[in-house]
């Protein structure tokens, strides 16, 4: 596709399930980030793929939280155990690249709701 | 660590106001410097990036200077529009010790145009 695309757009979950949430990034790009927004709030960082390096993980606020990435294709963040602490939208972005001055692309956001 | 400071909202302006949004930035290097913005209902999308010091990033009327003696990178519109109405991230890119590159965002300010 022609942009980041994740999947689903919204999703309703009762406390103490799990949930999968999908990001396909743009084609060709090599980086791909994972952020957290509650509501009214910033971006807060959770984890950063580059190529087969192993990924930067420092942002991820819990052990409930976890990603994977396939190469430079789709990537999945898991949470266990959701709490209502984890209602928030959660945005994947790519660039193309291992380069500090490239533009981030990122999706419509998967909004999560832990009831 | 890196970190994005930017002034708190919400900003209200009338048409054709004078826009300034701060933003100061600490980085141990020589990080690129971005503005995103995110309309209502979309997603985030690059403003203008400053990738030097003393460069200045412009699109759509916006401009910001990357000033390093300040570690600034102030948003400017010298006469806002309804359309504008948005909320506004400043943020910086920079390789960390690990080798990530790590893509750092303010908290957001969100701006409000009356007619």
């Amino acid at each position: 596709g022609a942009g980041v695309s994740q999947s689903p757009s919204n999703k309703v979950t009762e406390k103490g399930k799990d949930v999968e949430l999908r990001c396909d990034p743009i084609s060709g790009h090599t980086a791909l980030y994972w952020y957290r927004q509650r509501l009214g709030q910033g971006l807060e960082f959770l984890i950063y793929f580059q190529g087969n390096s192993a990924p930067d993980k420092s942002g991820l606020p819990s052990d409930r939280f976890s990603a994977e990435r396939t190469g430079e294709s789709v990537s999945t963040l898991t949470i266990q155990r959701t709490q209502q602490e984890d209602s928030a939208v959660y945005l994947c972005a790519s660039r193309p690249g291992p380069r500090v001055s490239t533009e981030a692309f990122f999706g419509q956001g998967t909004r999560l709701t832990v009831v | 660590g890196n970190s994005v400071t930017q002034m708190e909202g919400p900003v209200t302006l009338s048409e054709e106001a004078f826009l300034t949004i701060n933003c100061t930035y600490t980085a141990t290097g020589y990080p690129s410097l971005f503005w995103y913005v995110q309309y209502p209902g979309e997603g985030l999308q690059l403003l203008l990036k400053a990738t030097k010091a003393d460069d200045k990033g412009s699109n759509k009327g916006f401009e910001a200077t990357y000033r390093k003696e300040t570690t600034s990178f102030h948003l400017e519109k010298g006469s806002v529009q309804v359309s504008d109405s948005a909320v506004y991230f400043c943020a910086l890119s920079e390789r960390s010790g690990a080798g990530s590159y790590q893509l750092t965002f303010g908290k957001g300010t969100k701006l409000s145009v009356i007619p």
